[in-house]
C-alpha cells in the first residue's frame, strides 16, 4: 500500500486565519515531506522531517510551521499567510537516506491540499 | 549543480498514437537516481520509475517505456498506444546520492492524449 492522505482537499483562508494541513501515512516511511506547487511548475520542497526531527528547511518564512507529531503523522501550521503562498501543498513519504546523507529511496506523494488566500 | 531539463512544455497527440516525452539531465555525481511521476489533474504526483545511475538496463511496463542512456544523459518516456487517460504533466526528476532527500524536477511535459 503505497498511499499517503492529506486533509482537506480545499481550504480557503483569510489572511488573519490559522489553519492547518494534515499528512498521514502508513507505510512505515521515516521521513516525510512538504512541498509547495504553484500552477504549470514543478514542486517546491519546503520541509524534510527525518525520524520525526525536522532536518530540512528550505528557507520556508516562519508563517509556515510544520510539526510532526509521530512517525505517521505531519502538519503544516498556517499563521498570518499572503495571497501569494495559495498553492497546491504536497505532502510526501519514504524511507529516509542512510544517516551519512547517501542513499535514496522513492518519494511516495498525497493527493495535495489546494490552499486559496483571500 | 545539477539540472533537469524538459524541453517539451506540451505534446498533444491522438489516441492510439506513440509518444516520447524527453528528459536530459546533468549531474557530475557518478551515482545518481532518476525518476519519472505523473501528475493527473486531481493533483497527486503519482511515481512511474526510479533507476539508479549503474543500472542503464531500459524498462518496460506495460504501455510505458523508459530508456535510459549516460553517454547522453538521457532518460526518456515512451508510451505506447496513448490512452485518454494517460493526459497528465510528467515530471522527470534527478536526486544526488548526497543530497539527502532533495529531488531536482524538471519543469514537466503537459501531454494531452484527444480521442
Amino acid at each position: 500500500d503505497t498511499e499517503v492522505t492529506q486533509t482537506p482537499k480545499h481550504l480557503v483562508m483569510g489572511m488573519t486565519n490559522k489553519k492547518s494541513l494534515k499528512c498521514e501515512q502508513h507505510m512505515g516511511h521515516r521521513a516525510m515531506y512538504w512541498y509547495k506547487q504553484k500552477a504549470k511548475k514543478p514542486p517546491e520542497l519546503m520541509f524534510v522531517y527525518s525520524y520525526e526531527k525536522l532536518s530540512i528547511n528550505e528557507s520556508v518564512p516562519s508563517r509556515f510551521s510544520p510539526e510532526c507529531p509521530n512517525s505517521s503523522l505531519l502538519n503544516l501550521h498556517l499563521h498570518a499567510l499572503q495571497p501569494e503562498d495559495s498553492a497546491l501543498y504536497l505532502c510526501a513519504s519514504s524511507r529516509p537516506p542512510s544517516l551519512a546523507g547517501g542513499g535514496t529511496d522513492t518519494q511516495y506523494f498525497g493527493p495535495g491540499t489546494r490552499l486559496t488566500v483571500l | 549543480a545539477q539540472k533537469v531539463t524538459q524541453a517539451q512544455t506540451e505534446i498533444s497527440v491522438v489516441e492510439k498514437e506513440d509518444v516520447t516525452l524527453d528528459c536530459v539531465y546533468e549531474t557530475r555525481d557518478t551515482t545518481y537516481y532518476l525518476f519519472w511521476y505523473k501528475q493527473p489533474p486531481s493533483g497527486e504526483l503519482v511515481f512511474l520509475i526510479r533507476r539508479n545511475s549503474f543500472d542503464e538496463q531500459n524498462e518496460i511496463s506495460g504501455r510505458y517505456s523508459w530508456n535510459f542512456q549516460k553517454s547522453t544523459s538521457s532518460f526518456n518516456f515512451t508510451i505506447t498506444a496513448s490512452q485518454v487517460v494517460d493526459s497528465a504533466v510528467y515530471f522527470c526528476a534527478l536526486k544526488r546520492e548526497t543530497s539527502g532527500s532533495r529531488l531536482t524536477f524538471g519543469e514537466g511535459t503537459q501531454l494531452t492524449v484527444n480521442p
